[in-house]
């Protein structure tokens, strides 16, 4: 497709469950990024993929946060043991070799923990 | 640490009018500036970047004003319409990471 997919667009889970969100870049697209918005705050970055190395982890919250990208191409984000603070829009963003900045962003996953 | 914010979480303009969004920045080093629009339901989509070697750059019906002396800038939208209803976002670089800093966003409300 022309742009970024992401799927779900809205995921309900029990707090405790697990869940994994999907992110389809943009074709050729060497960087990734996922970034959590918390309902009225801006993107918060939470990691970066350039093809299949995860450069930048720094933004997971914690040790139940995982990302990975194993062919370069489409990445998941798991949340483990779900929590309600971990209620947010997942976004995820691909920008090609050489624009760092030239994000494109997908729809994003509304996740709420209940 | 780096920190991008926005003056005003809400304005409210008249169709046809101009609008202007403020963002004030902490870090004087910072040299390259993006703002973003968020429409409801959607991810943030680019509008304009603007580089510190620049005071000003225009688009289509917008400009972005830089001003490094107090560390401001701000998106001018000129005869705004109903559809640049949305959440507007600045956004800065973390050092070279390829990293985005935003803002917490002013949302654009346009009456008709």
């Amino acid at each position: 497709g022309a742009g970024v997919s992401q799927s779900p667009r809205y995921k309900v889970a029990k707090r405790g469950q697990d869940v994994a969100l999907r992110c389809d870049p943009i074709s050729g697209h060497v960087s990734l990024f996922w970034y959590q918005q918390a309902l009225g705050q801006g993107p918060e970055f939470l990691t970066y993929f350039q093809n299949e190395a995860q450069l930048d982890k720094s933004g997971l919250p914690s040790d139940r946060f995982f990302a990975e990208r194993p062919e370069g191409s489409v990445s998941t984000l798991k949340i483990q043991r779900t929590q309600q603070e971990d209620s947010a829009v997942y976004l995820c963003a691909s920008s090609p070799a050489g624009q760092p900045y030239g994000y494109t962003f997908g729809s994003g996953t509304r996740l709420t923990v209940v | 640490g780096e920190s991008v914010g926005l003056h005003l979480p809400t304005l409210s303009v008249q169709e046809g009018d101009n609008s202007i969004i403020n963002c004030a920045y902490s870090n004087s080093a910072s040299d390259y500036f993006i703002w973003y629009k968020q429409e409801s339901g959607k991810g943030p989509q680019f509008i304009i970047d603007i580089r510190s070697n620049m005071d000003k750059r225009q688009g289509q019906r917008v400009t972005v004003l830089l001003n490094k002396t107090v560390k401001h800038l701000s998106l001018q939208i000129a005869a705004t319409q109903p559809g640049d209803s949305a959440v507007y976002f600045c956004a800065e670089p973390h050092l070279n990471t390829g990293k985005l800093i935003f803002g917490q966003g002013t949302t654009l409300q346009v009456k008709p």
